[in-house]
């Protein structure tokens, strides 16, 4: 069975610090999908990054940056340079592959990891 | 990217009524996704509303509990069925888009009294 486990319930950091977000995944497919989403305290969902399994480099975006390895099947997310602005819910998630190896839209999540940065 | 909106966006309702949620996207899509996140909890998969079919439901989800809609390509609607408490959640509307791709409405809110 799939299963996400963000094991990292809260964390709590001073602005300017590095933080990373912790995401392991369990998956009996060889073809999957790898989110991060963003839940401010609004409450909508933001797209941060899509990952497919046969796509190991890591990615870097700005402050964020992503280190995917299959061999320990994680998916960390780090935040270089923390801002007020990053406090913050972060769900990572897995989609199983469906017909064409695409993405079929069903993301299993995990529990979420609340960042609060203080200034 | 797509443009997801839903109504309401949030509401408070009586133990034993009905909400109907809807959600509009700005493009046709062929699968949407109602998912619920109950607080301060994560996001589960309701059902899955495919166009012109019957919507495919989770686990622990009945479509006698949740009727969906699916009338055209970019619009759905989700009725959660005589609330109860323990149905105060977030509902959240997805489409999975271009490139794997996957995005979610703003949330329904919904408190039963």
């Amino acid at each position: 069975a799939q299963k996400v486990t963000q094991a990292q319930t809260e964390i709590s950091v001073v602005e300017k610090e590095d933080v990373t977000l912790d995401c392991v995944y369990e998956t009996r497919d060889t073809t999957y999908y790898l989110f991060w989403y963003k839940q401010p305290p609004s409450g909508e969902l933001v797209f941060l990054i899509r990952r497919n399994s046969f796509d190991e480099q890591n990615e870097i975006s700005g402050r964020y940056s992503w280190n995917f390895q299959k061999s320990t099947s994680s998916f960390n997310f780090t935040i270089t340079a923390s801002q007020v602005v990053d406090s913050a819910v972060y769900f990572c998630a897995l989609s199983e592959a469906g017909h064409g190896s695409s993405n079929t839209g069903k993301l299993i999540f995990g529990q979420g990891t609340t960042l609060q940065v203080k200034p | 990217s797509a443009v997801i909106s839903q109504k309401p966006s949030r509401d408070i309702c009586q133990r034993g009524t009905s909400l109907t949620i809807q959600c509009q996207v700005d493009s046709q899509v062929t699968m949407m996704f109602w998912y619920r996140q109950q607080p301060g909890q994560s996001l589960t998969l309701i059902a899955t509303a495919n166009q012109g079919s019957e919507a495919t439901y989770e686990s622990g989800f009945v479509i006698d509990k949740f009727p969906i809609s699916r009338p055209n390509l970019t619009f759905s609607t989700l009725t959660v069925s005589n609330m109860s408490p323990e149905d105060s959640s977030i509902y959240l509307c997805s489409v999975a888009g271009g490139v794997n791709e996957q995005f979610f409405g703003p949330g329904t809110r919904l408190t039963v009294l």
